[in-house]
């Protein structure tokens, strides 16, 4: 079942803006991974944060966790075109399979 | 990071056929599992598939529909059976590279229509 939640369900911004998405989620969590998914494509790894961190970067991206919240963030700052896409969050559970759990998506769309 | 090749990359199928989709990957991995993207959804799990077993499948999903094979530590396959146009979606292939931390990769899907 899908156990995360993600708001804003859809995000337009203009180019060189910062993108927040936020991420919820139920259960206690081993892992949070974050993908980028472009229109009918495949995923695309952004960043795999655990559970004992609190922050990751990557480039523009960083990533934000907190367990007590059972809530993430991912903010893309200095934000291109290039950038427009759907945006997943997905859980890996503390206990059980290794498996992924996806929120419902945010899609970010940059105008020039 | 692990290159996940699948084909077909994109069908068009008749009602009531099966179609094999094929996930090959460049290097031995423990975890394989197949996922379901139906039109402006999120993901949903069908199943893992472990090698040398029977895969496992998720709540609402059963093997006489989605038969899966796993021969090796490289490659699957899943199968969608007698296909209504219910199931046209992307099917995704992911594999867990446990030595990257237990990053899950995906290959860039299979997207079948079903007329």
């Amino acid at each position: 079942s899908q156990q995360g939640e993600e708001d804003p369900q859809a995000l337009s911004i203009q180019e060189g803006e910062n993108a927040t998405m936020n991420c919820s989620y139920k259960t206690s969590i081993n892992n949070l991974q974050w993908y980028r998914q472009n229109s009918g494509r495949g995923l695309v790894h952004l960043i795999l944060i655990r559970s004992n961190e609190r922050e990751k970067h990557s480039g523009r991206l960083r990533v934000t966790l907190d367990t007590s919240k059972k809530s993430s963030s991912l903010l893309i700052t200095a934000s291109r075109a290039a950038d427009t896409a759907s945006y997943f969050c997905a859980t890996v559970a503390r206990q059980g399979a290794q498996k992924l759990v996806f929120g419902q998506g945010t899609r970010l769309t940059i105008n020039p | 990071s692990a290159v996940i090749s699948q084909k077909p990359s994109r069908d068009i199928c008749q009602r009531g056929t099966s179609l094999t989709i094929q996930c090959q990957v460049d290097s031995q991995v423990t975890m394989m599992f197949w996922y379901r993207q139906q039109p402006g959804q999120s993901l949903t799990l069908i199943a893992t598939a472990n090698q040398g077993s029977e895969a496992t499948y998720e709540s609402g999903f059963v093997i006489d529909k989605f038969p899966i094979s796993r021969p090796n530590l490289t490659f699957s396959t899943l199968t969608v059976s007698n296909m209504s146009p219910e199931d046209s979606s992307i099917y995704l292939c992911s594999v867990e590279q446990g030595y990257s931390g237990n990053t899950i990769y995906f290959g860039e899907g299979s997207w079948l229509t079903v007329v």
